[in-house]
């Protein structure tokens, strides 16, 4: 079936270290993948995304990488800030390209 | 508006009733969807309007769910009958078009409604 998973349920890091935030899939004809960031009372924001003939793509502080073979995302936030707090998940496309399919988050707690 | 609205912000409502739940997407885009995120989980699907296309309701977890689109706009989510397990964020989204990978497709989100059923 479709899933998306995280490896862990929360993260915690320093101010202005770098974070990484990994993410599994099962689907390996996933074509399209996308990160959002959720705030406390907040619906996700989209952060980045990145389709399957790429390996990596960079934002502002922002990178997500692709390894299609053991079917693994990750999203690396540079000098991570109190700001940077938040659940973040991955989605990928369902089969049929109507919806997006989620994990469960992974927390990122930020101390300064 | 300059994001997705919807409202209310929060709905508490017994076991039973019925309730109704509004999405204003963001003006021009073509594709919504409904969302529900329970507690601590991530987002689950529930249903996808394109344009004058028929919905995707695979994720409707029962008949008691609905939705309808009116006039490819504004959007209600209906839950008949509620019970207590239907209490969660539902989140609405709309995209410029519908469809999988580019900048068209992203989803842009609104706050959610906070559905408690007592």
């Amino acid at each position: 079936g479709e899933s998306v998973g995280l490896h862990l349920p929360t993260l915690s890091v320093q101010e202005g270290d770098n974070s990484i935030i990994n993410c599994a899939y099962s689907n390996s004809a996933s074509d399209y993948f996308i990160w959002y960031k959720q705030e406390s009372g907040k619906g996700p924001q989209f952060i980045i995304d990145i389709r399957s003939n790429m390996d990596k793509r960079q934002g502002q502080r922002v990178t997500v990488l692709l390894n299609k073979t053991v079917k693994h995302l990750s999203l690396q936030i540079a000098a991570t800030q109190p700001g940077d707090s938040a659940v973040y998940f991955c989605a990928e496309v369902n089969q049929a390209g109507t919806a997006l399919i989620f994990g469960k988050g992974t927390t990122l707690s930020v101390s300064s | 508006g300059a994001g997705v609205s919807q409202s209310p912000s929060n709905k508490v409502t017994e076991k039973g009733k019925d309730v109704e739940l509004r999405c204003d997407p963001i003006s021009g885009h073509t594709a919504l969807y409904w969302y529900r995120q329970s507690l601590g989980q991530g987002l689950e699907f529930l249903i996808y309007f394109q344009g004058n296309s028929a919905p995707d309701k695979s994720g409707l977890p029962s008949d008691r769910f609905s939705a309808e689109r009116t006039g490819g706009s504004v959007s209600t989510l209906t839950i008949q009958r509620t019970q207590q397990e239907d209490s969660a964020v539902y989140l609405c989204a709309s995209s410029p078009v519908g469809g999988t990978g580019g900048a068209k497709n992203i989803q842009y989100f609104g706050a959610g409604t906070r559905l408690s059923v007592l």
